[in-house]
């Protein structure tokens, strides 16, 4: 079984639409973050959690809000979707001794 | 701040050819770097890091990359590329942030297409 796991895979929905995105891991590990990724962008960061209790926004937080559920457990929701935000969504996980970032799969979201 | 460059947004090179994807960083402050690679349809696997030690790290399937301090870049090597390492390449550099925090910056990819 994958480490760390996004659901969906892959998600089309209509302008003013909620979206919640989830990702699950069974790494262990403590930090969990959020992209996105644009054709010629690179990722870019959205919200990282570094425990349940410590959520901190990235570079590009608005029009995004996340829930850390649990150690394992951290969604990101869209409130309203707006056409821009068709990407690619990964969600990651480090451990604090570790610099290295275990990603997930990836949700291809198309906001219509 | 911290930033990463990837000149080549798209490397083209014959099977068995060798290969350079060039990534240089600025930051301010000591650094870590690391070679990030995505496969079609799939999430990004580390490929190798450079923490601290030698200059010179290399991954399982061959790849290189040296850390130049001076020139302030980690460029990716192969000598001899393979069908199968066709896939996207990010770099990355970590650098202390505010609070603490390890901050990563991720370059913009570059796709490294092999020709058969």
């Amino acid at each position: 079984d994958a480490d760390v796991t996004q659901t969906p895979r892959n998600r089309i929905t209509k302008t003013g639409k909620r979206i919640m995105l989830e990702c699950s891991q069974t790494k262990g590990h403590d930090r969990m973050y959020w992209y996105r990724q644009d054709p010629g962008l690179g990722l870019r960061l959205i919200y990282y959690s570094f425990d349940v209790k410590d959520i901190n926004k990235g570079e590009i937080s608005d029009g995004y809000s996340v829930s850390r559920q649990a150690q394992a457990k951290f969604s990101l929701s869209l409130e309203s979707a707006i056409p821009n935000q068709t990407a690619l969504y990964f969600c990651a996980t480090s451990d604090r001794d570790r610099e290295e970032q275990f990603f997930g799969p990836g949700t291809r979201l198309t906001v219509l | 701040a911290q930033s990463v460059t990837q000149l080549d947004s798209q490397v083209p090179v014959f099977e068995e050819a060798p290969v350079e994807l060039r990534c240089n960083y600025s930051s301010s402050v000591s650094v870590y770097l690391f070679w990030y690679v995505q496969y079609p349809n799939q999430g990004l696997q580390l490929l190798l890091k450079y923490l601290s030690g030698s200059t010179l790290v290399e991954s399982i399937n061959g790849f290189e990359a040296e850390f130049n301090k001076s020139q302030t870049s980690f460029h990716l090597r192969k000598p001899s590329v393979h069908i199968s390492d066709t896939a996207e390449y990010f770099c990355a550099v970590s650098a202390p942030g505010s609070g603490g925090y390890q901050k990563v910056t991720f370059g913009t990819g570059t796709k490294l297409q092999v020709i058969p």
